[in-house]
């Protein structure tokens, strides 16, 4: 079975330029989760898909960051437009459907500087 | 406003020495407990988790974490650590009435000396 895999791996770009980053959940999991490690620090939550919908939100660091999720499968994240403080490492993860003791499993993580 | 905080950011041991690592919470209601692991160039990975029941809880490659309710703890354990055992920790929480947000401490470097 595959993992979770986001694309890409890495990506440097300039302040004020566009970024978007792609999320594939584990095939049936209806619950995708992104996350943010900035340098070093905690991982921070930043939203939650029940399928295609916006479960949780209040992760979300301001309305530079637009995420989607069509047709509950694929999630991208877009960064628009960026900023030195958006740098860090973005997490994708998924779950399957039921509790929140449910295990996400984590992607490898993109990460994203800002020149 | 939950919170996770753990005790440690650097730990250093030699090979067969017990680990200790510490998390404490900070949330009012009933919780979710996590450890994660991420090992060198892999993804993050579940440890262990606890959500009901027996408070000693044992997960993967011979660690185990105590819930202690009381203390608000969900401290990682593992009586004899290998040099394989070298990874970033996390300790996590989420609300089991609250959505699933899932909120992360700052992570704890082990590395083990061979």
């Amino acid at each position: 079975e595959a993992g979770v895999t986001q694309f890409p791996s890495h990506s440097v770009i300039e302040k004020g330029q566009t970024v978007t980053l792609r999320c594939d959940p584990i095939s049936g999991h209806d619950n995708l989760y992104w996350y943010r490690r900035v340098m070093g620090k905690e991982i921070k939550f930043l939203l939650h898909f029940v399928k295609e919908s916006k479960q949780d939100e209040s992760g979300m660091p301001n309305n530079r960051f637009l995420a989607e999720r069509t047709g509950g499968t694929y999630s991208t994240l877009k960064v628009q437009p960026a900023e030195l403080e958006d740098s860090g490492v973005y997490f994708c993860a998924s779950s399957q459907a039921g509790g929140s003791y449910n295990e996400q499993f984590f992607g490898p993580g993109t990460r994203l500087t800002v020149l | 406003a939950q919170s996770v905080s753990q005790h440690n950011h650097h730990v250093i041991l030699s090979e067969a020495a017990s680990l200790e690592l510490g998390c404490n919470y900070s949330y009012g209601g009933t919780v979710n407990l996590f450890w994660y692991v991420q090992y060198p160039g892999q993804h993050l990975q579940l440890l262990l988790k606890y959500f009901s029941g027996d408070p000693l809880v044992k997960g993967i490659k011979g660690f185990e974490a105590e819930f202690i309710k009381s203390k608000f703890s969900f401290n990682l354990r593992k009586p004899s650590v290998q040099w394989s055992d070298t990874a970033e920790y996390f300790c996590a929480v989420n609300a089991q009435n609250g959505g699933f947000k899932t909120i992360f401490g700052a992570g704890t470097r082990l590395f083990v000396k061979a």
